[in-house]
């Protein structure tokens, strides 16, 4: 099946500086990828939407200066969390969407970058 | 704005009993619904995918039943096993949006007991 992968899977950072999630595709090509965010015991909620070759399309209340995403290629998206903040720690997971899935809308999840801030 | 709610929030079983977890969501405007397991810290497995002009999906002890008009979703774990300890999250994708994004209950975190 397909596999996306999400590097790094766990990242300790201190207050202040920035860190780079990335997301990749492995097995497929994938024009929008999702990046979304998990409080502890809580539900996923979505940031932002990456299409590659253009800007992502953030949701509402989801600051853009701070959540930096690129969609530079087919296959990769990154995240990075500028001036991260103790508040900024969660669990972060991305999605990617088939090229080829165009009427079924199926996605397939990364496993997570889990970040602290000290 | 589509809500989705997941009850209960916990759940805990003795191993061999059948499990019930219930989805519901407030616009029935969906293209798909999707169970997912979640480990603790760990990504997110899928489970089974229903397309809206489906009723129902199996795969092996695991049946899910959608209601669209009605905005319910039910997954039933058959004869549970301490490995089916985890959270379960449901997710509904609107065909109002062009890009297929997610939209997540908050899960009902289920135990079984041996």
């Amino acid at each position: 099946g397909a596999v996306v992968s999400q590097h790094p899977s766990r990242v300790i950072c201190k207050s202040g500086t920035s860190v780079k999630i990335e997301c990749r595709s492995l097995d497929f090509q994938a024009t929008t990828m999702f990046w979304y965010r998990q409080f502890p015991k809580k539900s996923l909620m979505l940031m932002a939407t990456s299409n590659e070759g253009s800007k992502a399309t953030y949701e509402q209340g989801v600051e853009k200066d701070k959540f930096l995403i690129n969609h530079a290629s087919l296959t990769l998206s990154t995240l990075t969390v500028t001036s991260a903040h103790p508040e900024d720690s969660s669990f972060y997971i991305c999605s990617a969407r088939d090229i080829l899935a165009v009427f079924s809308y199926e996605q397939y999840f990364g496993p997570g970058t889990r970040l602290t801030v000290t | 704005k589509q809500e989705v709610t997941q009850i209960p929030a916990a759940l805990s079983v003795p191993e061999g009993e059948n499990l019930v977890l219930n989805c519901s969501f407030t616009d029935s405007a969906i293209y798909n619904l999707q169970w997912f397991r979640q480990d603790p810290g760990k990504g997110l497995t899928s489970l089974l995918l229903i397309q809206s002009s489906q009723r129902e999906q199996t795969s092996g002890r695991l049946n899910a039943s959608l209601d669209k008009s009605s905005g319910r979703s039910t997954l039933y774990i058959a004869a549970s096993q301490p490995g089916d300890s985890a959270t379960y999250l449901c997710a509904v994708q609107l065909t109002t949006d062009s890009w297929g994004k997610f939209q997540f209950g908050a899960g009902t975190q289920v135990v079984v007991t041996p």
